[in-house]
């Protein structure tokens, strides 16, 4: 058990469009961090927020956001989306050693 | 400079053999290396990590292997077994404003067979 749960598991959506992938990790966690994975660029570190802020940005794009909220569950906000942001969305808890089960994301 | 360079892509190997899979980095400033296994559907699950200031560490069937002159280091899964058939990523990572960030291979499709 990773400590995370993230919802919902699937997504399908059309180009366009925006969407919310929640992430909570175990209760008492600070650290949350957002991963994307594809099959052309491999798994990369999106942003980290830590107790409400954000802490470090990766290959975010500004089409994204992401935020943190009191009782420490984040959602990743993707809008306008293209086809190329179907992917596998992780998030993960302390310092990446733990990752959520991931939502999978199509854009048709 | 920020690439983590990991070989083979995929790899077959009998039960009971010796699986390697071998990573580059560039980045001196790196200082953490973690690896992952992930199965289909699931998330990467931290496997085993080592920093630089040891040539290896071993964990059960598992060893990393670290080389800092080469800045290369190694999976090593020992026994393998049909469920270790799994994706493997390697990573780097340094710590910037008490933070660590990662750079991922690419990944492994390794597969034992029976």
């Amino acid at each position: 058990d990773s400590g995370v749960t993230q919802t919902p598991k699937h997504l399908i959506t059309a180009t366009g469009q925006r969407v919310t992938l929640r992430c909570s990790p175990r209760s008492g966690d600070l650290s949350v961090y957002w991963y994307q994975q594809s099959l052309d660029q491999g798994l990369q570190f999106l942003i980290q927020y830590y107790n409400g802020e954000e802490r470090a940005k990766g290959n975010i794009l500004e089409r994204f956001s992401a935020q943190q909220f009191p009782d420490l569950h984040s959602e990743l906000n993707l809008s306008s989306l293209e086809l190329g942001d179907s992917a596998l969305y992780f998030c993960a808890r302390e310092e990446t050693q733990y990752f959520g089960p991931g939502t999978r994301l199509l854009v048709l | 400079q920020q690439q983590v360079k990991q070989s083979p892509q995929s790899l077959i190997v009998q039960k009971g053999g010796i699986s390697i899979i071998n990573c580059a980095y560039e980045n001196t400033a790196f200082d953490y290396f973690p690896w992952y296994q992930q199965f289909p559907g699931k998330g990467p699950a931290l496997l085993i990590a080592i920093r630089p200031d040891v040539s290896e560490k071993k964990e059960g069937r598992f060893t990393i292997s670290f080389n800092k002159s080469a800045k290369q280091f190694s999976l090593h899964i020992m026994d393998s077994q049909p469920g270790d058939s799994a994706t493997y990523f390697c990573a780097a990572g340094n710590s910037t404003s008490g933070t660590y960030k990662y750079i991922f291979g690419t990944g492994t499709r390794l597969k034992v067979l029976a």
